[in-house]
């Protein structure tokens, strides 16, 4: 059981260069975020999406978008890399439970760098 | 609006002190889910806690405590007898509507030394 896959790790791209960070959950949730940590900060909510086909804007959504065509995966699209978007992100995906959902389980990251 | 304020940025204490991080929530719903999250230097998070608006119950897991105050909107986080291994950055966070969103605070920064 794998829980939440980010691909990459580590990656550095030139300014106005486009990638496609990945994120796959195994874990059959149906709700999937992501997150971006600055320095020093908490992390804020860039995108999330409540099933498969259905996505919606979080806090810092401009200059990124998803999709989400499967339960399983949810990549998230930069494009026109500027240095403001230097961060670590995080996919996390959970499920309903007791009225709820339940605790958040993320990846362990991306660590992007633009320059 | 919805907020979680963790006013005390960096505590530093010695092995073996009792530490408690602050944790402070806004919401107009009566219905949400507190959490505490751990983030070793290794840069994962790590879940702790959930506990939902419902359950003021304080719990005590080994040496982690948590007190669930609804009147101050308080969900502060104990440590007791630390360890240089709790040395990590802990975040709160609160959710609330449909979407389950988490709203993090800033993080509390822990050190704890030999």
């Amino acid at each position: 059981n794998a829980g939440v896959t980010q691909t990459p790790k580590f990656r550095i791209l030139k300014i106005g260069q486009s990638m496609t960070l990945q994120c796959t959950q195994d874990m059959n949730h149906n709700y999937m975020y992501w997150y971006r940590q600055d320095p020093g900060m908490g992390l804020k909510l860039i995108y999330y999406s409540v099933g498969a086909g259905i996505t919606d804007k979080g806090e810092v959504p401009n200059g990124y978008n998803v999709s989400r065509s499967t339960t399983e995966d949810f990549p998230l699209r930069l494009e026109l890399a500027a240095p403001s978007q230097t961060s670590v992100y995080f996919c996390a995906s959970s499920y309903s439970k007791d009225r709820g959902n339940t605790e958040a389980f993320f990846g362990q990251g991306t660590r992007l760098t633009v320059v | 609006a919805q907020k979680v304020t963790q006013a005390q940025t960096e505590i530093s204490v010695v092995e073996k002190e009792d530490v408690t991080l602050d944790c402070v929530y806004e919401t107009r719903d009566t219905t949400y889910y507190l959490f505490w999250y751990k983030q070793p230097p290794s840069g994962e998070l790590v879940f702790l806690i959930r506990r939902n608006s419902f359950d003021e119950q304080n719990e005590i897991s080994g040496r982690y405590s948590w007190n669930f105050q609804k009147s101050t909107s308080s969900f502060n986080f104990t440590i007791t007898a630390s360890q240089v291994v709790d040395s990590a950055v802990y975040f709160c966070a609160l959710s609330q509507d449909s979407s389950y969103k988490l709203i993090f605070g800033s993080g509390t920064r822990l050190l704890v030394r030999p």
